[in-house]
């Protein structure tokens, strides 16, 4: 079936250094795409919408300025989290609908430790 | 605005009991239901979804649920646990099947022998 590829599925970084996640929808297209953040033994919140040509919807409280999204293309979404923090430290998955198929794919997550 | 409440944050089952996990949603029309588990450290995994049609779902595992329009429930169940059942259970919502989903807070279920 279809899947989502996240990479890299772990990172450490240090303080003030961007790092960039990408989310690969495989077999299928998807124009929107979408970005979730999990704290420790926290639950998933949406972050942001991706748009395929269009400019991301954030949810409030996040910085759009520092969680930089770009849907370049049809299967693929990158969010760059810039001049991290270890605050910033999270677990983070994006999610692909495949409209189709009527369903959504999540990817496996990648884990951000910033030290 | 759609929200999912899990009244329970952590149960704890013996091995071989039944197990019903509690969810509520908060939405104008009959939204996309979902349960999902996710073991320490890993990704989510489907377990079982509604849309329409029969208000008892099937899924893995052995897991089943059912939608309740009067109650706005979409409680899960599972007649005898086993011990790799211990992980955290989210329940989830969602407008369309391609839309954001709205994650509850979790139940975290310890099983012990």
């Amino acid at each position: 079936g279809a899947v989502v590829s996240q990479h890299p599925s772990w990172v450490i970084c240090k303080s003030g250094t961007s790092v960039k996640i990408e989310c690969r929808s495989l077999d299928f297209q998807a124009t929107t795409m979408f970005w979730y953040r999990q704290f420790p033994k926290q639950s998933l919140m949406l972050m942001a919408t991706s748009n395929e040509g269009s400019k991301a919807t954030y949810e409030q409280g996040v910085e759009k300025d520092k969680f930089l999204i770009n849907h370049a293309s049809l299967t693929l979404s990158t969010l760059t989290v810039t001049s991290a923090h270890p605050e910033d430290s999270s677990f983070y998955i994006c999610s692909a609908p495949d409209a189709p198929a009527g369903t959504q794919y999540f990817g496996p997550g990648t884990r951000l430790t910033v030290l | 605005a759609q929200s999912v409440t899990q009244p329970d944050i952590h149960i704890t089952v013996s091995e071989g009991a039944s197990l019903e996990l509690r969810c509520n949603y908060s939405y104008g029309a009959t939204p996309y239901l979902f349960w999902y588990v996710q073991s320490p450290g890993q990704g989510l995994q489907l377990l079982l979804k509604y849309f329409s049609g029969d208000t008892l779902v099937q899924g893995i595992k052995g897991f089943e649920a059912e939608f309740k329009r009067s109650q706005s429930s979409f409680n899960l169940r599972k007649p005898s646990v086993h011990w790799s059942d211990a992980a955290e259970y989210f329940c989830a919502v969602c407008q369309t099947s391609y839309d954001k989903v709205i994650f509850g807070p979790g139940t975290s279920l310890s099983v012990i022998p």
